[in-house]
């Protein structure tokens, strides 16, 4: 079950925040993020592994909510670095990932 | 700092033709992935290998669609006939993780096919 991510676009001024989420109807082991810029291949940004933790990276966050099989990216301060696409992918009892849609961020000048 | 390399980049094919693609993991990895990814969706995968060993080809259309890994390290993937809604890119990805594990996944610049 293809997990769902929300929004599916987001437009930016560079600076400001945003909070990019994902959801499954399916129990979860981890969620992993991953961003892609326009032509290119998936870039990995972080794994969440079953425990609801919350990790960082510069900038960037994410928390995993295991009860409600839910993560969360957060950008802060975002820069023009930040654009393309975010994918978020879930493992389950599948043991493979299975990738959102994903989330689309502009940001702007 | 090790990258998965594929080639080619980009591939264009009339329907009916045959065409390849080539992965090489990350030295060491020993699972290798193949992704398709549509334009404006998330990558699906086609298969997975551990060593030389398919783990899931659930995906993989296997009436035109093949791919294998035969020493354990570079991988192939293959279409005959290619059919126009094959076009996409299609990914390669390795990760270090043992049989069971999700790892981190180390993708390729991809192949962009294009079917006329």
């Amino acid at each position: 079950q293809q997990p769902v991510q929300s929004p599916q676009a987001v437009i930016l001024r560079e600076g400001e925040d945003a909070v990019i989420n994902c959801s499954s109807s399916k129990a979860l082991y981890s969620v992993h993020w991953y961003r892609q810029k326009h032509g290119e291949a998936p870039v990995f940004l972080m794994i969440l592994l079953k425990g609801g933790e919350q990790k960082g990276h510069e900038k960037i966050s994410a928390s995993f909510n295991e009860k409600k099989q839910q993560s969360s990216l957060y950008l802060t301060a975002s820069q023009l670095s930040y654009s393309g696409t975010y994918f978020c992918g879930t493992v389950s009892s599948a043991s493979k990932i299975i990738f959102g849609s994903g989330t689309r961020l502009s940001i702007r000048p | 700092e090790a990258e998965v390399a594929q080639s080619p980049r980009y591939k264009i094919t009339e329907k009916s033709q045959a065409v390849a693609f080539w992965c090489d993991p990350i030295s060491g990895h020993a699972t290798l992935y193949w992704y398709r990814q549509i334009l404006g969706q998330g990558p699906e995968l086609l298969v997975q290998f551990q060593d030389e060993s398919v783990v899931d080809d659930s995906q993989l259309p296997k009436d035109r669609f093949s791919a294998e890994r035969l020493k354990g390290v570079d991988s192939t993937l293959k279409i005959q006939p290619a059919e126009l809604g094959d076009s996409a890119m299609y990914l390669c990805a390795s990760s270090s993780g043992l049989a069971g594990e999700v790892d981190t996944q180390y993708f390729g610049p991809g192949t962009r096919l294009t079917v006329l």
